[in-house]
């Protein structure tokens, strides 16, 4: 059973750099979220794909973020000139219908 | 505005016994309601859901109470296990209008089950 894989799982890096994480989704999941969860809260929703098509994004992503998905398949979440304040766990959501999300183990990030 | 209110914070359940957390919603086009488990260092994994036509739904020890008039939600633990101890989040969905149906979760409640 090949649920959904994030790559890396932990990521340091120092303010100003650039980081870019990946998701893969279950197979036949034509549908995918990115969350970002900081300590102590619940995920928030930042981004969404139906196939390559990004249709939605939250206001929480900045235009130092970008997320793709080529081809429908793996997505990448691209944060530009990293802050400390965007420390937390990134989470990778797939699915096929409207409702159930199966997440992955997410990305650690770590802003120093 | 937080759009779901969870309670408690922490909970600490002796083994065998129930733990019970509690959950409010304020928008009324909610429509599935999942709980979600997470262990430290892990993603969360789908514990069981409910849609709002229904005021209850079992899933082994796990139940989902629904109450659509209070816009309350509930999740007992029945028989509480050492195992179980984790965070455990409620959510809600609803059709965004741009195309999603992303999930808005409820802040947490820790949960630990002492022997």
């Amino acid at each position: 059973d090949t649920g959904v894989s994030q790559d890396p799982r932990h990521k340091i890096t120092k303010r100003g750099q650039n980081v870019t994480f990946r998701c893969d989704p279950i197979s036949e999941h034509n549908r995918l979220y990115w969350y970002r969860q900081t300590l102590g809260q619940g995920p928030e929703f930042l981004t969404y794909f139906q196939n390559e098509a990004q249709l939605e994004k939250s206001r929480l992503l900045s235009d130092r973020f970008s997320a793709e998905r080529p081809k429908g398949s793996f997505s990448t979440l691209e944060i530009q000139r990293t802050e400390q304040g965007d420390s937390a766990m990134y989470l990778c959501a797939s699915t096929s219908k409207e409702d159930t999300q199966y997440f992955g183990p997410g990305t650690r990030l770590t802003v120093l | 505005q937080q759009q779901v209110k969870q309670s408690p914070q922490s909970l600490i359940v002796q083994k065998g016994g129930i733990s019970i957390i509690n959950c409010a919603y304020e928008n009324t086009a909610f429509d599935y309601f999942p709980w979600y488990q997470q262990f430290p260092g892990k993603g969360p994994a789908l514990l069981i859901a409910i849609r709002p036509d229904v005021s209850e739904k079992k899933e082994g020890r796990f139940t989902i109470s629904f109450n659509k008039s209070a816009k309350q939600f509930s999740l007992h633990i029945m028989d509480s296990q050492p195992g179980d101890s984790a965070t455990y989040f409620c959510a809600a969905t609803a059709y965004s209008g741009a195309g999603s149906y992303q999930l808005t979760f409820g802040k947490g409640t820790k949960l630990s089950v002492i022997p």
